[in-house]
């Protein structure tokens, strides 16, 4: 398996709260990604990483921003949590771009109550 | 907007059957690519096909890709219990961009 860590792997929030996910990967991959999981919607895009510093939107990026200081580290931030924000949310990583394969991390399941 | 489209939703089996799951999708590609998702685990890569190439197999697994369709079709064959899972099709956005765009999936239950 792909070292992909993400953490914490569940969270109950409040509406309103600031949250933060990692992700946290070993195989040095240039490639980073943040997605939710919803039922009906499939997998969606928020944001990834294409190196150090360098991010760019997904499909659903309002209301998430994102870092990455370190090649092993993404970091995930929902700046006011919202109930519309309750999902899985996976990281996954890939040495390229689209001609590669992505390797995916456990997932966080999230709870804005 | 999603660019890959799986049918059906979902599909049951006996186990020993094969098992075809199709993909539709919208603009040109450079590949498509076949994933599996067991229950409540992250996805994990099946096969990538070019835009390029008809056919590809790997293990039990055939993957087929028809550009002037733009359709794709996972064939699982022999199917097992452990087969059971979701399976997406995600396919590089228009213009060759970095992002792979994912289908909603078909759900597979393979009974033994």
């Amino acid at each position: 398996d792909a070292g992909i860590t993400q953490s914490p792997r569940h969270k109950v929030t409040e509406t309103g709260t600031p949250v933060t996910l990692r992700c946290h990967q070993t195989e040095n991959h240039r490639y980073m990604y943040w997605y939710r999981q919803d039922p009906g919607h499939g997998l969606r895009l928020i944001h990834y990483s294409y190196g150090v510093k360098d991010t760019d939107k997904g499909e659903v990026s309002d209301g998430y921003s994102v870092s990455r200081s370190k090649t092993e580290d993404f970091l995930l931030t929902l700046e006011s949590a919202t109930s519309s924000q309750t999902s899985v949310y996976f990281c996954a990583i890939s040495e390229g771009r689209y001609s590669y394969e992505q390797y995916f991390g456990p997932g966080t399941r999230l709870t804005v109550t | 907007s999603q660019q890959g489209e799986e049918d059906p939703q979902a599909l049951s089996i006996q186990e020993g059957e094969n098992a075809t799951m199709n993909c539709s999708y919208k603009t040109s590609i450079n590949n498509l690519q076949w994933y599996r998702q067991n229950s409540g685990r992250g996805l994990v890569h099946l096969i990538l096909i070019r835009s390029n190439e008809r056919e590809k197999h790997s293990g039990r697994l055939r993957v087929t890709l028809d550009t002037s369709k733009k359709s794709s079709s996972l064939l699982i064959t022999a199917s097992r219990a452990a087969d059971t899972a979701s399976y997406f099709c995600a396919t590089d956005g228009q213009g060759g961009s970095e992002k792979l765009v994912f289908g909603k999936g078909t759900k597979l239950t393979v009974n033994p």
